[in-house]
């Protein structure tokens, strides 16, 4: 069956280190991979988009990676803020582009 | 430039009864997407609308149906609502249809059922 796994537990990191989500799909061929940040009673806010033939993109103090023969996508986020504290969400596309379908989600708690 | 606005925020309403949430995508949006989120879990899709025509659909009962307008705005409608109806209905909205640019969320409207 089609799955998209996040890591369950949150992560709990100091500020000024490097924070590293892991998500990992199986049974998908995305064409495209992306990642959102989630703030409590909130949307999600879209924060990077990966195409399946780039195996880097970067963002100010962000980093993704997309390996489709692991199935897996890495969200680092580099000198990390306590104003990073948020649920970060990957999501890949299916059925034609047409909708995205959502890990469940890793809390991030960026500590002082 | 106003962002995605939905309405109402809150709303508590009966089992049986039939609801409907509104939706207004950027302006020059054509595309307006649905999502249902349950506690502690990712968006999962409903519908998305594009140039007012129904171009995908979820794995949602007949129960739920939607529309987009001419001026794209758009209503997603929820009959026979039951316990487990109860969740924040995401409406995202992008220039195109296809994920190549992200999607705009709006803050989403928190249904109870009860």
């Amino acid at each position: 069956s089609q799955k998209i796994e996040q890591n369950s537990e949150a992560l709990n990191i100091q500020e000024g280190k490097t924070a590293t989500l892991t998500c990992n799909y199986t049974n998908y061929s995305p064409a495209y991979l992306q990642w959102y940040r989630q703030d409590p009673g909130r949307g999600p806010v879209f924060l990077l988009l990966i195409r399946e033939n780039e195996k880097e993109k970067r963002k100010e103090r962000l980093k993704v990676t997309f390996d489709t023969t692991l199935k897996q996508s890495l969200f680092h986020i580099t000198a990390s803020q306590p104003a990073d504290s948020a649920t970060y969400l990957c999501a890949l596309e299916s059925g034609g582009y047409n909708k995205l379908i959502f890990g469940a989600g890793t809390r991030l708690a960026v500590h002082p | 430039d106003a962002g995605v606005t939905q309405s109402p925020t809150h709303l508590i309403k009966t089992r049986g009864q039939h609801v409907t949430l509104r939706c207004s995508p950027i302006s020059g949006h054509k595309s307006v997407s649905w999502y249902q989120q349950v506690l502690g879990q990712g968006p999962q899709f409903i519908f998305q609308y594009y140039e007012k025509e129904e171009r995908g659909r979820g794995n949602f009962p007949d129960r739920f149906s939607a529309r987009q307008f001419p001026n794209y705005s758009s209503e997603l409608n929820v009959n026979a609502l039951l316990l487990g109806d109860s969740a924040l209905y995401l409406c995202a909205s992008s220039p195109r249809q296809g994920p190549l640019y992200g999607y705009t969320f709006g803050s989403g409207t928190r249904l109870t059922v009860v």
